[in-house]
């Protein structure tokens, strides 16, 4: 199985901070990855796909980049907003397996 | 507009079952996977499974094969998942999810308000 971890697990960082989560895949998995953001008590929101696509209405200061086993997730200034747990999430074919990184929570300092 | 609508909260005793509901509107049932994904409290998201609603071909996480089923009602645009032999740590919340395309998915765009099933004796 594939396994995801993300790094660091949580950071504090300063309004207009540039904020950079890593996830790693233990195989290859080209560019199948996505990013969500779920902030205390709601449901995850999907905000990368395919690596570095931003959903429809995701605002533009988010950001993604990578491929094969290494990926970041990028807010480029950090907004009160943004509070809230990061989560990568895999997909792997034949069959299909779709793995979620531990997460990492970002407050501010 | 897109939604997946789950039923309420449900407290079950350990070894029984429990059977959650997702009635999707706003979209083509039939043309998009549905998804489930747990979270126990405080914890990260733990990918179940996902359903075809044409087929109903399902594919399982493998640590839920033999106890998870996953089915669905087309005439009703509904979807189901039903975990048996609970135990404690089957604790969580349980969303069910859209695959973001039809056909071929590498994510989730639509999420369920999520569903918490407590079990204890």
């Amino acid at each position: 199985d594939i396994q995801m971890t993300q790094s660091p697990s949580s950071l504090s960082a300063s309004v207009g901070d540039r904020v950079t989560i890593t996830c790693r895949a233990s195989q290859g998995i080209t560019n199948y990855l996505a990013w969500y953001q779920q902030k205390p008590g709601k449901v995850p929101k999907l905000l990368i796909y395919t690596a570095s696509t931003l959903q429809s209405g995701v605002p533009s200061r988010f950001s993604g980049s990578g491929s094969g086993t290494a990926f970041t997730l990028t807010i480029s200034s950090l907004q009160p907003d943004d509070v809230a747990t990061y989560y990568c999430q895999s997909y792997f074919s034949a069959p299909s397996i779709f793995t979620f990184g531990p997460g990492t929570k970002v407050d501010i300092k | 507009q897109v939604q997946l609508v789950q039923s309420g909260a449900e407290v079950k005793k350990p070894g029984a079952s429990v059977k959650v509901s997702c009635k999707a509107s706003g979209y083509t049932f039939a043309s998009y996977d549905i998804n489930w994904v747990r979270q126990a409290t405080g914890q990260g998201l733990e990918w179940m499974g996902w359903m075809n609603p044409t087929s109903g071909n399902t594919g399982y996480a493998q640590k839920f094969q033999g106890r998870v089923t996953m089915t669905r009602n087309t005439a009703i645009s509904t979807a189901y998942m039903e975990l048996n032999s609970l135990r404690s740590e089957d604790t969580a919340v349980y969303y069910c999810t859209r695959g973001r395309q039809p056909l071929l998915y590498y994510d989730f765009d639509y999420w369920g308000q999520g569903t918490l099933v407590t079990v204890s004796s």
